[in-house]
């Protein structure tokens, strides 16, 4: 299957800094991808979809100027969390659907912020 | 408002047990569902169902779509320690690659 890397895996970061998610496509092609949200035990939260060339387009009652989106090449998203806070802290996914099978979205790893 | 309920939301199951888990969904254009396995990263996929009422397999789980109920079963046989994960199903609308996640079940297999 495809395959879609995060980095970094894990960051721990102080409150009032920002932090930049990387996700990338290695071996297909996305113009679209996903960044998802996850908190403890619960189930993972749409956050936004990231357009290649275009302005992401963000989910109902999540801040565009706190959780910034570019999507700057068919293979790399970035998520930046700006002025993190402690409540920020969670499992940041991404996923992306390839051009062979657009119904199946392939996740990264994942990304787990903690902000002290 | 599309939306995803899976039930139960935990279950504790010893080896070798069977064990059903549940879907429902309210989709709009509804397209397909996906299952996901999710231990401690990001998911992983186990099937995605289109047409109702053909079973999908792959070794021990297997699941079907009921599009009349709006519903999907994930079963898994003779659960393995190696089974316990948080299972996520998912809808997927036509016309776009969002997916509606439900709020997963968390099953643990004891020895």
């Amino acid at each position: 299957g495809a395959v879609v890397s995060q980095h970094p895996s894990w960051v721990i970061c102080k409150s009032g800094t920002s932090v930049k998610i990387e996700c990338r496509s290695l071996d297909f092609q996305a113009t679209t991808m996903f960044w998802y949200r996850q908190f403890p035990k619960q189930s993972l939260m749409l956050m936004a979809t990231s357009n290649e060339g275009s302005k992401a387009t963000y989910e109902q009652g999540v801040e565009k100027d706190k959780f910034l989106i570019n999507h700057a090449s068919l293979t790399l998203s970035t998520l930046t969390v700006t002025s993190a806070h402690p409540e920020d802290s969670s499992f940041y996914i991404c996923s992306a659907p390839t051009s062979v099978s657009y119904n199946e979205q392939f996740f990264g790893p994942g990304t787990r912020l903690t902000v002290l | 408002e599309d939306k995803v309920v899976q039930s139960p939301l935990s279950l504790v199951v010893h080896e070798g047990d069977t064990v059903t888990l549940n879907c429902s969904y309210e989709v709009t254009n509804f397209r397909s569902l996906l299952w996901y396995k999710q231990e401690k990263k990001a998911p992983t996929f186990l099937f995605m169902l289109t047409s109702s009422g053909i079973e999908k397999k792959s070794g021990r789980l297997s699941s079907i779509l009921d599009k009349k109920e709006l519903s999907s079963i994930l079963n898994i046989t003779a659960t393995q320690t190696g089974d316990s994960a948080i299972y996520l199903c998912a809808g997927a609308p036509s016309g776009t690659y969002k997916y509606i996640f439900g709020t997963g079940t968390r099953l643990k297999v004891l020895a």
